[in-house]
């Protein structure tokens, strides 16, 4: 069974920051990994989409890695502003053929302040 | 739609009460899946449908839940008889894929629940 483990649980720095956030994932044979970001009392908003033949993906401050064969991707935050707090959470779905359930991590709480 | 919507927000229900909760994904959106959320926890999957077909329903917690999708649009998720552990947040996600997850997952706001 796929366990997905997001390091930190939380964190907290000051605004202007450069953040990693670390997900990884006990079975390697993955599909594709996605990142979202959810706002407290709201849905998961989608960040990035990798897929599993990918190494990185960017859009804007956001940089996501993936290295499939060790389980890990990283989510890059560059000069992190107060608006990024939030909470990340990861997601990877299966490549074994017929199995649509992607398995979620408990996600990297984030607290920019000023 | 712009985007998946859910309703409603937020609900109520005495123990025992029957609920239903509902999900409108983005137009054209194949696959829809539904997710529970527990406090401080990630999305655990319940069920998932391509069109009107639903192709898995293992992360059903009992035979009280039950969902459908009969015309491949809109999504129904029914929980009978509810129970105190059923109080989570209740996620819908569409995508365009066939696959599932062949394309980004869109989420709605979800449905919290609270059972008292």
């Amino acid at each position: 069974k796929q366990e997905v483990t997001q390091i930190p649980a939380a964190l907290s720095v000051p605004e202007g920051e450069n953040l990693v956030l670390n997900c990884s994932f006990t079975d390697s044979a993955i599909y594709n990994l996605q990142w979202f970001r959810q706002d407290p009392g709201k849905g998961l908003t989608s960040l990035l989409l990798i897929q599993s033949s990918q190494r990185e993906q960017t859009s804007g401050r956001l940089n996501a890695s993936l290295d499939k064969s060790s389980g890990r991707s990283t989510l890059y935050i560059a000069a992190s502003q107060p608006g990024d707090s939030a909470t990340y959470l990861c997601a990877v779905s299966p490549a074994s053929g017929g199995s649509y359930i992607p398995t979620f991590g408990r996600g990297t709480s984030l607290i920019v302040h000023p | 739609g712009a985007g998946v919507s859910q309703s409603p927000r937020y609900k109520v229900a005495k123990r025992g009460q029957d609920v239903a909760l509902r999900c409108d994904p983005i137009s054209g959106h194949v696959s829809l899946f539904w997710y529970q959320q527990a406090l401080g926890q990630g999305p655990e999957f319940l069920t998932y449908f391509q069109n009107e077909a639903q192709l898995d329903k293992s992360g059903l917690p009992s035979d009280r839940f039950f969902a459908e999708r009969p015309e491949g649009s809109v999504s129904t998720l029914k929980i009978q008889r509810t129970q105190q552990e059923d109080s989570a947040v209740y996620l819908c996600a569409s995508s365009l894929g066939s696959r599932g997850l062949s394309d980004e997952q869109f989420f709605g706001p979800g449905t919290r629940l609270t059972v008292l």
